[in-house]
């Protein structure tokens, strides 16, 4: 089962600089959107959301951007922080499906001074 | 910020014995859930619950799975009888009532079946 995809599994990024990691569904039932940051030995941290009938969110340094044509959906870090180095997991909950989150395997993210 | 809170954080236990993994949701979330996380793979549903009765529950969570809301406060997932594929982090969320809303999650319990 592979309905949401994080085809990265890890990524490096120089401190100030931009991050963005990628996430693609394939399940057209999907209206809203996720991003959780996970560091080791504790739960996934919400980030931030996005519903299907918008394409761009935004919360201080993270903006999430929605393509629903080609079922793509993106994390832009700006600027990265050391501090923001963790594993960043994408996540969707389908209309009428209940409020079930599917996951995505997750990126590792390691942001260097 | 309130936080939900998982106890204990690591369960061992032998194969075929029963296990509860606690969970106290946020006090005013009205929508709970289990997810998994077994070593090295993705995060997975279990099992979610409202108004005192599941709701919608995955393949994986079989007769061997039970949840309850004992006393308005905790949330418990009870394994029966346990096996050594249920070796996984067990992590509980919570969400508040009306449209979608995120899940907040525990920093979860890490079940070992020996």
């Amino acid at each position: 089962d592979q309905q949401v995809k994080q085809n990265s599994p890890s990524l490096s990024v120089q401190e100030g600089r931009i991050s963005i990691l990628n996430c693609d569904y394939t399940n057209s039932m999907f209206d809203y959107f996720l991003w959780y940051k996970k560091y080791p030995a504790e739960g996934p941290t919400f980030l931030i959301s996005i519903s299907s009938i918008k394409d761009k969110n935004e919360d201080g340094r993270f903006t999430v951007f929605l393509n629903k044509s080609a079922k793509h959906l993106s994390l832009h870090i700006v600027p990265s922080q050391p501090g923001d180095s963790a594993v960043y997991f994408c996540a969707a909950k389908s209309q009428g499906g209940g409020n079930k989150l599917t996951f995505g395997t997750g990126t590792q993210l390691k942001v260097e001074l | 910020e309130p936080e939900v809170t998982q106890t204990p954080s690591h369960q061992v236990t032998q194969m075929g014995q029963e296990v509860i993994l606690r969970c106290v949701p946020i006090s005013n979330h009205l929508y709970f859930y289990w997810y998994r996380q077994i070593l090295g793979q993705k995060v997975e549903f279990l099992v979610s619950f409202y108004n005192n009765e599941i709701s919608e529950k995955s393949e994986i969570f079989d007769d061997q799975f039970s949840v309850e809301r004992p006393d308005g406060s905790n949330f418990t997932l009870k394994i029966r009888s346990t096996k050594l594929e249920d070796s996984a982090m067990y992590f509980c969320a919570s969400t508040p009532p009306g449209g979608a809303q995120p899940q907040h999650f525990g920093d979860g319990t890490r079940l070992s079946i020996l």
